[in-house]
């Protein structure tokens, strides 16, 4: 079936640790995104790909980072600089960043041992 | 900015009744708007999209609607059920790429 897939569902990080969230797509699609979304806000980007090789800060990337070696593949590393990192966080892919439907991940719910 | 809002924050309504969501957004220079549904603990369904050039669109028991003049936008859903109980969240593709969500409507339909 074609979708996204994102692992682990849940995932737990140490203090002063680095934790990384893979999102993986078989749907051809050139954009990527990851969201993150708190209780009671809407769903804010962190990071945005439009294209292998290539990725930019979406509105909260601070304490983030992303990489897009391949086309399926845009895995989010949250790491130490992230002082809050407890949160739902939602993988998406679209055929391009614009004006098309974007189809979501199940989410992985991060949390802070 | 873009600023989207959806109001109300939680509804609730009896099976069978017919219900309406809102969602405003402050910059009406969008290329579109996106209906979306999560289930707890889930990760977002899209139910419908709405170019900047239409008015409406249609998926069974739900219509949404798109005025872009006023930055509104409505989704009705028909003869309610208790499967439609969810949080229903609404976005806006906007001219600079980024797509903004609201905060979401929880809706539950009460048997």
């Amino acid at each position: 079936d074609g979708g996204i897939t994102q692992s682990p569902k849940y995932l737990f990080r140490k203090e002063g640790q680095n934790v990384t969230l893979s999102c993986e797509q078989n749907l051809n699609h050139d954009a990527m995104y990851w969201y993150r979304q708190d209780p009671g806000q809407g769903l804010r980007l962190i990071y945005y790909s439009q294209i292998v090789n290539d990725f930019q800060k979406g509105d909260i990337a601070e304490g983030y980072s992303v990489s897009r070696e391949k086309k399926e593949s845009f895995p989010l590393t949250v790491t130490s600089a992230q002082k809050n990192p407890t949160a739902f966080y939602l993988c998406a892919s679209s055929t391009t960043v614009g004006s098309d439907i974007q189809y979501f991940g199940a989410g992985t719910r991060l949390s802070v041992l | 900015k873009q600023e989207v809002t959806q109001i109300p924050a939680a509804l609730s309504v009896p099976e069978g009744e017919n219900l309406v969501l809102n969602c405003s957004f402050t910059d009406s220079a969008i290329y579109n708007l996106q209906w979306f549904r999560q289930d707890p603990g889930k990760g977002l369904t899209s139910l419908l999209l709405i170019q900047s050039s239409q008015r409406e669109q249609t998926s069974g028991r739900l219509n949404a609607s798109l005025d872009k003049s006023s930055g509104r936008s409505t989704l009705y859903i028909a003869a309610s059920q208790p499967g439609d109980s969810a949080t229903y969240l609404c976005a806006v593709l906007g001219r600079d790429d980024k797509i903004i969500f609201g905060k979401g409507t929880r809706l539950h339909i009460l048997p």
